[in-house]
């Protein structure tokens, strides 16, 4: 089926691990985005990517790093995962000019 | 400090009437704008955008209305149905660059039947 699908849906990890967060769209989209949605606050743009290979900070990208390699997958990985980036990972993606399409998110805990 | 405020945290409206979603915004520069709709355990679906050339846009039963004086925008569904509960983002930024959108909190509505 042609989406945005975001995996795991949920993962538990602890302090210090390493995690990586997948998405993958079949559209063809150009632009890929990483948010992460918590409490009292909107949704905040970790990173985006405009093309294979052509990644670029938001809003909040310390403590992530992400890569591009082909079109229609962007991997979020937390290097050394903190307390703090316990939250809600949601993946888009979108066409020129178009709105974004959002994958189902993965809720991710560090403990 | 919130550029984008949906000051509704909730709202809760019976079935077949009128609901009015706010949204108020700080940049006057923003000339996008759009709503989006969230259900449990899903990511956001976008609903509806509006420009700034515009004062209304409509799509079935939702219209969007911008009222840039008063940096205020508004989603009206009519009539409302239970299938539209949901949490409603709004989102501001400018047209073609959608890594520049700042989000509203969201509106949880709940139409009751």
């Amino acid at each position: 089926d042609a989406g945005i699908t975001q995996s795991p849906r949920y993962k538990i990890t602890e302090t210090g691990r390493q995690v990586t967060l997948m998405c993958h769209q079949t559209w063809s989209h150009s632009y890929m985005f990483w948010y992460r949605q918590d409490l009292g606050h909107g949704l905040r743009l970790i990173y985006y990517s405009a093309a294979a290979d052509i990644t670029d900070k938001g809003e909040v990208p310390d403590g992530y790093v992400v890569s591009r390699s082909k079109t229609e997958n962007f991997p979020l990985t937390l290097e050394s995962a903190t307390r703090s980036q316990t939250s809600v990972y949601f993946c888009a993606s979108s066409a020129i000019n178009s709105p974004l399409h959002f994958g189902n998110g993965t809720r991710l805990t560090v403990t | 400090d919130q550029q984008v405020k949906q000051n509704s945290p909730s709202l809760s409206v019976q079935e077949g009437r009128i609901s009015i979603l706010n949204c108020d915004y700080t940049n006057s520069m923003f000339d996008y704008f759009l709503w989006y709709k969230k259900y449990p355990a899903e990511g956001p679906t976008f609903l509806i955008s509006i420009s700034s050339i515009k004062d209304k846009n409509e799509d079935g039963r939702f219209t969007v209305f911008l009222n840039k004086s008063a940096k205020h925008l508004s989603l009206h569904i009519v009539p409302s149905q239970p299938g539209d509960s949901a949490v409603y983002f709004c989102a501001e930024g400018y047209a073609g660059n959608n890594r520049k959108l700042i989000w509203g909190l969201g509106t949880s509505l709940a139409v009751n039947p």
